[in-house]
């Protein structure tokens, strides 16, 4: 039972436009939310991340939107560049306990 | 230099074959995790150890084991190597929830 989705396997998005990825979660009991990006032939790296206390965290081009009531969140990079295509992994977790990562979304953003 | 490391990058070996791959930290975080990624699978936890005397089985421990030998380093052993244990393994080492990973292992089991 995955407890974290990501049900786009990939997403291509025109240079200069909003990308938006999703992720949805099933368990209840997970107060810490991150996105992490991951290049080929290199591990996963950290990106953003967000508390269950807030609705969203904004980082440069980078912004994290959460749910809590729809168990949603999204990640939207504005505006989009080539060098934002990468594999990008939504993880969740219980403070301080082990990490649920979901399958990862591929986006491609075209010059 | 690389805050985590992983050796051998790149492994071939055969069914039944022993294999170890290890992982070294210079963050000084006292987490660390072995994950394995497959395609559409994403990252599923294997190992994790929040201190060196602490290990715990995660998502999908069957067939691997772990050693703790310090802080800074923590490798995972395929006892008897199988095909479907072919895939991407990553380390990696935390304080707390955020994580920072090795460059990976291209694990191929023939």
């Amino acid at each position: 039972d995955q407890q974290v989705k990501q049900n786009s396997p990939s997403l291509s998005v025109q240079e200069g436009r909003i990308s938006i990825l999703n992720c949805d979660y099933t368990n209840s009991m997970f107060d810490y939310f991150l996105w992490y990006k991951k290049y080929p032939a290199e591990g996963p790296t950290f990106l953003i991340s967000i508390s269950s206390i807030k609705d969203k965290n904004e980082d440069g081009r980078f912004t994290v939107f959460l749910n809590k009531s729809a168990k949603h969140l999204s990640l939207h990079i504005v505006p989009s560049q080539p060098g934002d295509s990468a594999v990008y992994f939504c993880a969740a977790s219980e403070r301080g306990f082990k990490t649920i990562f979901g399958a990862g979304t591929r986006l491609f953003v075209k010059a | 230099d690389a805050d985590v490391t992983q050796t051998p990058r790149n492994r071939i070996t055969k069914t039944g074959k022993r294999i170890m791959l290890e992982c070294s930290q210079t963050k000084g975080h006292d987490r660390m995790y072995w994950y394995r990624q497959d395609p559409g699978l994403g990252l599923r936890l294997i190992y994790y150890s929040f201190d060196v005397k602490d290990i715990n089985k995660g998502e999908i421990s069957d067939g691997y084991s772990v050693s703790r030998q310090a802080q800074a380093k923590f490798s995972l052993s395929l006892e008897s190597a199988i095909p479907n244990q072919t895939a991407l393994y990553f380390c990696a080492t935390s304080s707390l929830d955020t994580q920072y990973f090795g460059p990976g292992t291209r694990l191929t089991v023939l």
